[in-house]
């Protein structure tokens, strides 16, 4: 079966980091891109960071820039974002998902149940 | 930035056809993606490139894009397609999702 599971969120005072992992099964993860996408409560998707097949390319939203590093590990089946410099703003449902190719170019065809991080003091 | 805009509601009546655009600048140059997303339940996507449905999503859902406008087709519409629905399209490395559509079935 085909599934993401993510995991590491929870409650974190501002200003501290958090690293989040997910864990893919079921398809050959080194073939594909994987991204992570955030909700905050009650509000529409935003796109946080993604990443290629091999590491070649990697993409952030301006809002993330500077704090947030995307990284993958092929051999584990594994996708993390280690974020920094932690706001309130940064409080969402974390989303990790594979995009239906290897590289920058089209849609995220699995999502996992998301994690959530809660930036408060 | 590259922004893509929705109208915050659809409201359509079972059986009927409900129509969801999406408009950004010269949206039609590049492909749009859309997904589902049910309260409580990760998205889903049900158009790909366009036009495209991934294997298990109804006939009833199609999409085009063109020009300045991708638009997402229910047609027949039933009371499990209430959802939000959101286009996202790609700006050079980035992905851009669409403001949101919360489509009612009244």
């Amino acid at each position: 079966e085909v599934q993401l599971v993510e995991s590491g969120g929870g409650l974190v005072q501002p200003g501290r980091s958090l690293r989040l992992s997910c864990a893919a099964a079921g398809f050959t993860f080194d073939d594909y891109a994987m991204h992570w996408v955030r909700q905050a409560p009650g509000q529409g998707l935003e796109w946080v960071s993604g990443i290629t097949w091999n590491s070649d390319r990697i993409g952030y939203a301006d809002s993330v820039k500077g704090r947030f590093t995307i990284s993958r590990d092929n051999a584990k089946n594994s996708l993390y974002l280690q974020m920094n410099s932690l706001r309130a703003e940064d409080t969402a449902l974390y989303y990790c998902a594979k995009e239906d190719s290897g590289s920058f170019r089209d849609g995220m065809d699995v999502w996992g149940q998301g994690t959530t991080v809660t930036v408060s003091s | 930035s590259y922004d893509l805009t929705q109208p915050p509601s659809v409201s359509v009546s079972p059986g009927q056809t409900a129509s969801i655009t999406c408009s950004g600048d010269k949206l039609g140059d590049k492909y749009a993606f859309w997904y589902q997303q049910k309260p409580g339940q990760s998205p889903v996507l049900v158009i790909y490139q366009d036009s495209k449905r991934p294997s298990g999503i109804p006939e009833r859902f199609s999409g085009s894009n063109s020009g300045n406008t991708a638009t997402l087709t229910i047609s027949g519409t039933q009371a499990m397609d209430e959802a939000d629905y959101y286009c996202q399209a790609w700006d050079s490395s980035t992905v851009v999702f669409g403001t949101g559509t919360k489509v009612t079935v009244l």
